[in-house]
């Protein structure tokens, strides 16, 4: 069975500050490794994702993730956070060979960024 | 761009009630998923659909179900509501592979159901 953590459930930081917000997966055969935001009273998008090629992936809003097979994480990172960077993240996997696209998603970080 | 409606982002309903969510998609795509999210556990499947008339439960489908008669619209059915679903609902949908490979899930705005 496959699975999802996300090492930090919430992460404080000061604004234009780095950030990395940690997820690590569990999988006997391959994934697809995505990242999600969720701003307040929304629903979810799309950060990124890695599908396959390089492992250093870039999203929107500035944000970047690395894949790391050995360690089988997928961090997620942004040199300069803004205010309106504060919302909850979330980690997700899908296997390669799942026809329907079924997600796997971890516990959700929330990420608050202060003045 | 993808839209994924769903009918009420707010709710209250009663213990016993049966309660109806409703989630439309206007991009034609076969796959459409219901998850629920609940703090500290992110979200998680309760059951999806690969095409009209097609169900297939996710990781959470006790004392829940599905109707999916049209592909647009995919509506999730609490039969018999307890307090313990109150929780925020989100739907979403994809097209399938191999055609969409990469292709992300497109969520709603959610539902906030409060069963009291």
């Amino acid at each position: 069975a496959q699975s999802v953590t996300q090492l930090d459930s919430q992460v404080p930081v000061f604004e234009e500050a780095p950030v990395e917000l940690r997820c690590n997966y569990s999988s006997s055969v391959s994934v697809y490794l995505f990242w999600y935001v969720q701003y307040p009273n929304q629903g979810l998008q799309l950060l990124l994702k890695y599908l396959s090629g390089s492992t250093l992936v870039k999203g929107i809003n500035g944000f970047e993730a690395e894949f790391n097979k050995s360690q089988t994480s997928f961090h997620l990172r942004k040199p300069s956070v803004h205010i309106s960077d504060t919302a909850e993240y979330f980690c997700a996997v899908t296997l390669i060979y799942n026809q329907g696209g079924k997600l796997i998603f971890g516990q959700g970080t929330e990420l608050s960024v202060k003045p | 761009d993808v839209k994924v409606t769903q009918s009420s982002r707010y709710l209250v309903k009663r213990t016993g009630e049966k309660v109806f969510l409703e989630c439309v998609q206007d991009m034609d795509h076969e796959n459409m998923f219901w998850y629920r999210q609940d703090p500290g556990l992110g979200l998680r499947l309760i059951y999806f659909s690969y095409d009209v008339k097609m169900k297939e439960k996710g990781d959470i489908p006790e004392g829940y179900s599905v109707s999916r008669e049209k592909k647009e619209r995919f509506s999730l059915i609490l039969e018999s509501a307890s307090t313990n679903q109150t929780s925020m609902y989100l739907c979403a949908s994809t097209t399938p592979r191999p055609e969409g490979l990469d292709q992300p899930q497109h969520f709603g705005d959610g539902t906030r159901l409060s069963i009291l």
